[in-house]
């Protein structure tokens, strides 16, 4: 089984300034991660994912994570901020094979002010 | 392309009253989820169908939930009946196949309140 730690519930940021939203994992098997975005009253959207290949993994808006396998995160980074980036960012994780469902962390929410 | 489309949008109901979701996937997308979201939490899923059957329910409370998936498209989530913890979004998700690797899209959601 899989399991996902967002180690931070809230972020708050100043617009145009960086932002690191962390991301921790934990499987006994080789996963797939994603990164979805969910603004209010919306369903989420796939921001990115990584299945193989480069651990660093760009994403729509500007968005980009990085996968570490010795240190099971996937923290994902924006180097400058928008206010349209408000909003609840999931990581979630899934296993290689057959029928395998999409584990969700608890969220980050992302503040961003002027 | 069409999304995943979901209705009602918000639903308020009282406890030990029955409620039905309904879902239609994108089109020619063969599996379908649905994920109950309380609000400060992820998304849990509670049934995923391949086709018309299902594929894992494990976290489906099926003493009070049922889900239907006729011919294979549209998709029907129903609670009866409810308790004041099934106030949550209820999500609707579709891809293209149940491997790992495929995006799931999302609808906008079912806001169900339990008075």
């Amino acid at each position: 089984a899989q399991s996902v730690t967002q180690l931070d519930s809230q972020v708050p940021v100043f617009e145009e300034a960086p932002v690191e939203l962390r991301c921790n994992y934990s499987s006994s098997v080789s996963v797939y991660l994603f990164w979805y975005v969910q603004y209010p009253n919306q369903g989420l959207q796939l921001l990115l994912k990584y299945l193989s290949g480069s651990t660093l993994v760009k994403g729509i808006n500007g968005f980009e994570a990085e996968f570490n396998k010795s240190q099971t995160s996937f923290h994902l980074r924006k180097p400058s901020v928008h206010i349209s980036d408000t909003a609840e960012y999931f990581c979630a994780v899934s296993g290689f094979t057959g029928f395998q469902k999409l584990v969700f962390g608890t969220g980050t929410r992302l503040l961003v002010s002027p | 392309e069409a999304g995943v489309a979901q209705s009602p949008r918000y639903k308020i109901i009282e406890k030990r009253q029955s409620v039905a979701f309904w879902c239609n996937p994108i089109s020619g997308h063969a599996t379908l989820y649905w994920y109950q979201q309380i609000l400060g939490q992820g998304p849990k899923l509670l049934i995923q169908f391949q086709n018309n059957g299902v594929v894992d329910d494990s976290q489906l409370p099926k003493d009070r939930f049922s889900a239907e998936r006729l011919k294979g498209v549209d998709s029907t989530l129903k609670i009866q009946p409810a308790k004041l913890e099934d106030s949550a979004v209820y999500l609707c998700a579709s891809s293209l196949e149940a491997s790992g690797y495929n995006e799931q899209f999302f609808g906008p959601g079912t806001r169900l309140t339990v008075l």
